[in-house]
């Protein structure tokens, strides 16, 4: 059974960067049929699509976020991350990680996400 | 990369059908057969419903279906029922490699 989870600091100060980590267990990560993505969800708003990676690193970011969004991978720990930079309290939001199934571009697996809190 | 419109809600008694539609263009929603639907309730993770357009999941009940005409994708529940009162969201993979949801429709079962 795939699941994934997300982990990371639930409240965080306006700082330079964000960290979150999605742990893939069921699966692996390079298995090459999937891409793996994030979205966030601000309070009481709709999903929003941040970006996803293949596993050799290729990635693709969202338009309105890419100039502060890294995504990576490190398939030795069948784990990927998310790195927001210059976070302020508009990027608080529950974060989730989902794979996605290449040939049918859905997001079928998701994590059960992770709150966090932007505030000084 | 502007968000699929969607209706803020959708409203209807026990047993009939309500339709959502979800709007995009043509670099979206008409570009490709990739239109997914999203159930979510509150302070849960969402839930796929369909995929490609009008494909169910093993285990999501027959009573959902998808469907698409140019630009705009449609998610059909018959024979309403109390459990299918959620959010749900559109999503499109897009001519740019990336990915685009709606902004999501309160469904009320009245």
């Amino acid at each position: 059974q795939v699941q994934l989870q997300e982990s990371g600091p639930g409240l965080v100060k306006p700082s330079p960067t964000l960290s979150l980590t999605c742990d893939v267990s069921g699966v692996s990560i390079s298995s090459g049929n999937y891409y793996w993505s994030w979205i966030r969800q601000h309070p009481g708003r709709g999903l929003e699509w941040i970006g996803y990676i293949y596993y050799t690193g290729s990635t693709s970011y969202s338009p309105s976020l890419k100039s502060r969004v890294t995504i990576s991978v490190d398939s030795s720990k069948n784990q990927f991350s998310l790195k927001l930079n210059s976070v302020t309290a508009a990027d608080t939001a529950v974060y989730y990680c989902a794979r996605v199934n290449i040939g049918h571009s859905t997001m079928r697996v998701w994590g059960q996400g992770t709150t966090v809190t932007v505030s000084s | 990369q502007s968000a699929l419109t969607q209706a803020a809600s959708v409203s209807g008694s026990p047993g009939q059908s309500i339709t959502i539609s979800c709007t995009g263009t043509s670099s979206d929603v008409g570009a490709y057969n990739y239109v997914s639907w999203y159930q979510q309730y509150p302070g849960k993770a969402p839930k796929l419903m369909i995929y490609d357009v009008s494909d169910r999941p093993s285990g999501v009940s027959d009573r959902f279906s998808g469907s698409k005409s140019g630009n705009t994708a449609s998610l059909t529940i018959s024979g309403l029922q109390a459990e299918d009162e959620a959010d749900y969201y559109c999503s499109s993979y897009t001519s740019s490699s990336t990915f685009v949801f709606g902004g999501g429709t309160k469904v009320t079962v009245l």
